[in-house]
C-alpha cells in the first residue's frame, strides 16, 4: 500500500514569490496534519485539517494557509516567501484527529524548501 | 521553557551497548506519548507509543511517568542500524515534537 505522499520533492524559491505544497494521505485516512522542520529542530505543527475542515492550527503567520479537498488531500500555500521559511515540510496523515480514536500520525518524505 | 525537552546528545555508543534517553514534557494535559525515529534528510517514523504501563517492542522499552511528566526510551544490544536521531512526542490535539535526541552506534 502507498504511504503519504509529497509533492514536489525539491522546491528552490526567491523571496517574495508564493509556494503551493501538495499531499495525498495514505488511502481510508481523512486527516491531514502539516509540519515544519529547520535544520537542528524537531517538526513544529502548522495546522490540522480533519473531513476537509481546519482542526487546529500552530503559532504561524497568516501567510501560511492550506485546505484539504474532498478526497483528503491537502494543500499548504505560503505567500510572500521570507529566508526563514526555507525548512523541510513535511505532511502526516492518520484515520482521524489527534485526540481521538485512530490518531496515531504518519508522515510522507517532505518537501525540502530553499528560499534565496 | 519548552513545552517538550529532550537531552540532544549525541550518544556515542558501541555496538551491543544498551542507552536510554529521557525527555519531560511541561503540559499535564498531554494526552498520549510517542518516540519517533527520523534518520538524516528522511522523515519521522513512528517507533513506538509510550503508555503508562511501560511497554517493550523487541530491543526496545518505552517508560511514562505522569507524576514527574518524564518520558523514557531504552535500547538494548544497540545495533549500527539503530544510528538516527529520536523524537520525544506528545500529543496536545496536536503533535509537539522535542529537538531530537542523536545516537550514534559505532563498530
Amino acid at each position: 500500500d502507498a504511504g503519504v505522499t509529497q509533492s514536489p520533492t525539491h522546491l528552490i524559491k526567491t523571496r517574495g514569490q508564493h509556494v503551493t505544497l501538495r499531499c495525498s494521505p495514505i488511502s481510508g485516512h481523512k486527516s491531514v496534519s502539516w509540519y515544519q522542520q529547520v535544520l537542528g529542530q524537531g517538526p513544529q505543527f502548522i495546522f490540522q485539517y480533519y473531513e476537509k475542515e481546519e482542526r487546529g492550527r500552530g503559532n504561524f503567520p497568516d501567510r501560511f494557509s492550506a485546505r484539504q479537498f474532498p478526497n483528503y488531500s491537502s494543500e499548504l500555500n505560503v505567500n510572500a516567501l521570507l529566508l526563514g521559511d526555507s525548512a523541510l515540510y513535511l505532511c502526516a496523515s492518520s484515520l482521524g484527529p489527534s485526540g481521538g480514536p485512530g490518531d496515531t500520525q504518519y508522515f510522507g518524505p517532505g518537501t525540502r524548501l530553499t528560499v534565496l | 521553557r519548552k513545552e517538550v525537552e529532550q537531552d540532544p546528545g549525541p550518544f556515542n555508543v558501541p555496538e551491543g551497548a544498551t542507552v536510554a534517553f529521557n525527555c519531560t514534557y511541561s503540559n499535564s494535559a498531554s494526552q498520549s506519548f510517542f518516540w519517533y525515529r527520523q534518520d538524516c534528510r528522511k522523515e519521522p517514523k513512528l517507533l513506538m507509543s509510550v503508555y503508562s504501563s511501560g511497554n517493550e517492542d523487541g530491543r526496545f522499552t518505552a517508560q511514562l511517568n505522569r507524576a514527574s511528566q518524564y518520558i523514557s526510551l531504552l535500547i538494548r544490544d544497540s545495533k549500527l542500524s539503530d544510528s538516527a536521531t529520536y523524537l520525544c512526542v506528545v500529543n496536545l490535539n496536536k503533535l509537539v515534537f522535542g529537538a531530537g535526541t542523536i545516537l550514534r552506534v559505532k563498530s
